[in-house]
């Protein structure tokens, strides 16, 4: 049973550019959270997409945003990219089990991005 | 707003030893999960339990033992006889119960474990 798959593993990029990361979700889970953990520090929430859409979103700028696809698959993108960007971004899942009810939070291994 | 505590940034112990991780959280909501995930060098962060706001039953698993305490705001963890492969990164995480909401995970600021042989 794999769990959430993520990649690229590792990323340097130049301020000011673009960047796109990848997540697969454990097998039979439908909703993908995203998170920015930046060194020393405990995980920041950033956005949840649920069905496609984005559901819930944390305190960060327009310059983050992101997609999930039909196979519940999600990429998170991060425009004009500065040198605070730098940190590892760990992508969640878990599964909507009905009235409210979901299966606990699984994390990938993360992608570490170096911005330079 | 939600908050997550962990007062202790380090903890160092001798393999053997028993170890107890603090953690405090404050929310407003009625309901919520309480996570403990570890977080070794590799980065991935492991899920060790969830507790919901209504079970304050203590858990033991392993060396694994969580107390929740509803009245104290606090979940604290207990590695007892602790081994080396227990050296992580430990956060404690809230999250609101809800349907729309759960997924959004305020996390604590971690606590450095390093067990010596």
């Amino acid at each position: 049973d794999a769990g959430v798959t993520q990649s690229p593993t590792h990323l340097i990029k130049t301020r000011g550019q673009q960047v796109t990361l990848r997540c697969s979700p454990k097998s039979g889970h439908d909703t993908v959270s995203w998170y920015q953990q930046a060194l020393g520090q405990g995980p920041q929430f950033i956005f949840q997409y649920y069905e496609e859409e984005e559901r819930q979103r944390g305190n960060f700028p327009d310059r983050f945003s992101g997609h999930q696809f039909p196979n519940y698959s999600s990429e998170l993108n991060v425009n004009a990219l500065l040198l605070g960007d730098s940190a590892l971004y760990l992508c969640a899942s878990t599964r909507s089990l009905g009235t409210g009810v979901h299966s606990p939070l699984h994390f990938g291994n993360g992608t570490r991005l170096t911005v330079t | 707003a939600q908050k997550v505590t962990q007062a202790q940034t380090e903890i160092s112990v001798v393999e053997k030893e028993d170890v107890t991780l603090d953690c405090v959280y404050e929310t407003r909501d009625t309901t919520y999960y309480l996570f403990w995930y570890k977080q070794p060098p590799s980065g991935e962060l492991v899920f060790l339990i969830r507790r919901n706001s209504f079970d304050e039953q203590n858990e033991i698993s392993g060396r694994y033992s969580w107390n929740f305490q509803k009245s104290t705001s606090s979940f604290n963890f207990t590695i007892t006889a602790s081994q080396v492969v227990d050296s992580a990164v430990y956060f404690c995480a809230l999250s609101e119960a809800g349907g729309t909401s759960y997924g959004k995970l305020t996390f604590g600021q971690g606590t450095i474990l390093t067990v010596h042989p």
